[in-house]
């Protein structure tokens, strides 16, 4: 399958800015998402983003998608400890409906 | 989006016994359900798509007669871990898709496994 490869460490202070970084490979995505992951807990769907969409904002969210590059990042704003969590990006083929998952990226928010 | 419901939470079973894992849709008629495993700081691997009424598709690797997937309605899957072994040990989640909601998947709050 192709790889969604994303950095598996992010530590911001609380009231900053998170960006959180994802690649892929497949240039025929239709869909992008980003999915929260808490301990011990199953994925919730934060926003995602349609492939011929550059951006995409959602209160403190900002997804930005360079199709080119295949880079996608999900930024939040004003961060809080409550954010702590694993971030996964995943992408969606076009013509099926299984999606491929990043490695994900553990976001860490500091005092 | 959907709210999706999975059951038991947490179970502990002696190796070779099965175990059953219920997926619930509560309030959408999910056509499609997914089941996926995840590893301590891993990933989700999909394991097989389940569409109402037929016969699950199992990815690569997956033995379909170890993890039998029944999905008989709309708003419940079941996966059954046959003859569960330590290395099955694992975090499995559901998802659910379909209709309006084709274009999204939403998952449960997982089922940890734990086999000795």
């Amino acid at each position: 399958g192709e790889d969604v490869e994303q950095s598996l460490f992010l530590s911001v202070r609380e009231g900053d800015s998170s960006v959180i970084n994802c690649t892929y490979t497949d240039s025929s995505s239709t869909y992008l998402y980003w999915y929260k992951q808490e301990p011990g807990a199953g994925l919730q769907l934060l926003t995602y983003i349609f492939s011929n969409m550059d951006m995409k904002q959602d209160q403190r969210l900002t997804v930005l998608l360079n199709k080119k590059d295949k880079h996608l990042s999900l930024r939040i704003a004003d961060t809080q400890t409550g954010d702590s969590a694993i971030y996964f990006c995943a992408e969606k083929m076009g013509g099926g409906n299984k999606l491929t998952f990043g490695t994900g990226t553990q976001l860490k928010v500091e005092l | 989006g959907a709210v999706v419901s999975q059951h038991p939470s947490r179970v502990i079973c002696k190796s070779g016994t099965s175990v059953k894992i219920e997926c619930r849709s509560l309030d959408f008629q999910a056509t499609t359900m997914f089941w996926y495993r995840q590893f301590p700081k891993k990933s989700l691997m999909l394991m097989a798509t389940s569409n109402e009424g037929s016969k699950a598709t199992y990815e690569q690797g997956v033995e379909k007669d170890k993890f039998l997937i029944n999905h008989a309605s709309l708003t419940l899957s079941t996966l059954t871990v046959t003859s569960a072994h330590p290395e099955d040990s694992s975090f499995y989640i559901c998802s659910v898709s379909g209709g309006i909601l084709s274009d999204t998947q939403y998952f449960g709050p997982g089922t940890r496994l734990t086999v000795l």
